[in-house]
């Protein structure tokens, strides 16, 4: 299986800075039909995961633009222009490369300072 | 809207099984897949497996290969998961969402599942 490495474990961020998270895989994410298959997720406390980002850097419905991704290859970063109180919870990247069976990282864990 | 609502909590007891539903409206439940996730306590979240709500075509996790079933019923948009053999590991949230095959999109708000005896 793919491994998915995230980078930091746990982030505290100051209202209103930015923040950023990578996400590593073990092997490539781009696929032969041209698309990049990561996808990131945020978890809030209590709630169960929602998408933020899909195929590296399009936002999913309804997210902020202050969420964006990039990337290519097996290196990939989520970042938050303007860290906001309501964007705390853990963070996970995921990739569906292989379509089956996907993986996740470790998550990402952000507070506010 | 779409929405996918999942049955409520559960306790078992070790070695025995669980059924869990998953009740999806606001979209065409057979364009879409749902991929089952489970989340152990304090932990990160693991792909369970995949089915096709078009054709019932399946893909499971290689760990719970044997354990685990997945199916949907049509006629009222319905996904369900069934782990069997149920030990104290198993002990987690379930999660079902709607996949159109490469990555889950609108989840469900979890089951919790305690296997203890």
């Amino acid at each position: 299986d793919i491994v998915m490495t995230q980078t930091p474990l746990s982030l505290s961020v100051t209202p209103g800075q930015p923040a950023s998270i990578s996400c590593k895989s073990s092997q490539s994410l781009l696929h032969s039909d041209g698309k990049t298959y990561l996808y990131w997720y945020l978890q809030k406390p209590g709630q169960s995961p929602q998408l933020l980002i899909y195929e590296v850097s399009s936002r999913f419905s309804g997210v902020p633009d202050r969420f964006s991704g990039s990337g290519s290859g097996t290196d990939f970063t989520l970042k938050i222009s303007r860290v906001e109180a309501e964007d705390v919870g853990v963070y996970y990247c995921m990739q569906g490369i292989h379509l089956l069976p996907y993986t996740f990282g470790q998550g990402t864990k952000l507070e506010i300072k | 809207q779409v929405q996918l609502v999942q049955s409520g909590a559960e306790v078992k007891k070790p070695g025995a099984s669980v059924k869990v539903s998953c009740k999806a409206s606001g979209y065409t439940f057979t364009s879409y897949g749902i991929s089952w996730v489970r989340q152990a306590p304090g932990q990160g979240l693991e792909w369970m497996g995949w089915i096709s709500a078009y054709n019932g075509n399946t893909n499971y996790a290689q760990k719970l290969q044997g354990r685990v079933t997945m199916t949907t019923d049509t006629s009222t948009s319905t996904a369900y998961m069934e782990l069997r053999s149920l030990r104290s590991d198993d002990t987690a949230v379930y999660y079902c969402a709607r996949d159109p095959h490469d990555h889950p999109d609108y989840w469900g708000q979890g089951t919790l599942v305690t296997v203890s005896s």
